[in-house]
């Protein structure tokens, strides 16, 4: 079975300052992570993805994410947000050596920057 | 513009009646998943189609709910006899290939959502 968790239901931090967005998981074997971003109304929109290989991940709109297998985590991280970084952030599991095609999205982490 | 689009919008039913929601892939794209979101849960997995086959069906109510995906036309999610508790945000997703082992370890794409209230 696959999990993901992501603990924190928002976020806040200030225009500017460096902001993490936390998400933890659970697989059998190695797992497929992702990251979305959903604004107001929207669809969600891919952000980063780890599949294999270096475990810091480089995304879209100076977004980063780091897998740590240890920790069984892949954090979110820009180093200086943004008033347009506001959204609504939804990390996602899959196993694949689980043989899971479906991916599993966590409860989102509302994220506030302020100005 | 290629994207997922999903049809409608917004879309007010009282309850007793019916919602259909359409979404068409991708193009390019063969398979199609339905989420629906609920404030304080998330996105919940509902489910996987193929043209012509649904691949799994496990995120589904039982009862009142079905989903298809013909092989011209949009994918269809159909709730009957709608109730109060039906009112949510109903998310299409697409990818090209179905994401087996060996397949698609890409991320979906998704349309705008379909806002269901019920009355």
């Amino acid at each position: 079975a696959q999990s993901v968790a992501q603990p924190e239901d928002q976020v806040n931090v200030a225009e500017g300052n460096p902001l993490t967005v936390k998400c933890t998981y659970s697989v059998s074997g190695n797992p497929y992570l992702f990251w979305y971003v959903q604004y107001p109304n929207r669809g969600l929109q891919f952000l980063l993805k780890y599949i294999t290989g270096d475990n810091l991940v480089k995304g879209s709109y100076g977004f980063e994410a780091e897998f740590n297998k240890s920790q069984t985590s892949f954090h979110l991280k820009k180093p200086s947000a943004l008033v347009s970084d506001s959204a609504l952030y939804f990390c996602a599991v899959r196993d694949i050596e689980g043989g899971s095609y479906i991916p599993t999205f966590g409860r989102g982490t509302s994220l506030i920057v302020h100005p | 513009n290629a994207g997922v689009m999903q049809n409608p919008r917004h879309l007010v039913r009282r309850r007793g009646q019916e919602a259909r929601l359409r979404c068409s892939p991708m193009k390019g794209h063969s398979h199609v998943y339905w989420y629906r979101q609920l404030p304080e849960e998330g996105l919940k997995f509902m489910v996987y189609l193929q043209k012509e086959n649904i691949i799994d069906e496990s995120g589904m109510p039982k009862e009142r709910f079905s989903a298809e995906f013909p092989k011209e036309g949009p994918s269809i999610l159909r709730i009957q006899q709608v109730v109060r508790g039906d009112s949510a945000a109903y998310f299409c997703a697409s990818s090209p290939r179905h994401m087996d082992l060996t397949g698609g370890t890409g991320e979906l794409f998704f349309g705008e959502g379909s806002r269901l209230t019920v009355l």
